[in-house]
């Protein structure tokens, strides 16, 4: 099995600027989690959505960030307008069952926002 | 609600030490616990798991014992490697709750050789 697949694996941008982070899930896991990592907060869930629908989005910071989930093999996470504070490294991970199913992560995208 | 709280690092400890990660949890019900190992560059990945008081959850020569009465999930190992040197998360679940993952904010441990 593949694994998680982020993409990209490093994305720089500037201020204000539409930022698209992509993940594929494990196949056959019916759960998909977001999480963002940064040296102050530690390791925060964004949402996550089962069998394609979001369940919690509670730890979205706010309205610039949104996630989709058109299907079982592709999820995305978009920041408009990105702004400094969102540099951080975003992990996608999924699970077959949750909380119990081992989640699986992907190798993480780190966003610098200039 | 629930949280996890493990000792700060960074750890540092020369090649064939023992290791120990503390790690304390607080939870209303009875919750599901974990460790998850991030090595460099990499993302998290589930290193041990116990469901239930008493269970010792045990991978690549770390173990860690659920202990109810002192709500511990301390991490050991009795003879670290220089491949061990990565960060440590502690986290819980509680599905009775149905609640999400709480991680705790991860222990770096550096291993010298």
């Amino acid at each position: 099995d593949a694994g998680v697949i982020q993409s990209p694996r490093h994305e720089v941008t500037e201020m204000g600027q539409e930022v698209t982070l992509r993940c594929k899930p494990i196949s056959g896991h019916d759960y998909l989690f977001w999480y963002r990592q940064t040296m102050m907060r530690g390791l925060e869930l964004l949402i996550y959505f089962n069998n394609n629908v979001p369940i919690d989005d509670s730890g979205m910071p706010e309205d610039r960030f949104s996630a989709k989930m058109p299907n079982a093999s592709f999820s995305t996470l978009k920041i408009q307008p990105s702004e400094p504070r969102d540099s951080a490294v975003y992990f996608c991970a999924s699970s077959r069952g949750y909380p119990l199913g081992t989640q699986y992560f992907g190798p993480g995208t780190r966003l610098t926002v200039l | 609600g629930n949280s996890v709280t493990q000792m700060e690092g960074p750890v540092t400890l020369s090649e064939e030490a023992f290791l120990t990660i503390n790690c304390t949890y607080t939870a209303t019900g009875y919750p599901s616990l974990f460790w998850y190992v991030q090595y460099p560059g990499e993302g998290l990945q589930l290193l041990l798991k116990a469901t239930k008081a008493d269970d010792k959850g045990s991978n690549k020569g770390f173990e860690a014992t659920y202990r109810k009465e002192t709500t511990s999930f301390h991490l050991e190992k009795g003879s670290v490697q220089v491949s061990d040197s990565a960060v440590y998360f502690c986290a819980l679940s509680d599905q009775d709750r149905d609640d999400k993952i709480i991680f705790g904010k991860g222990t770096r441990l550096h291993i010298l050789p």
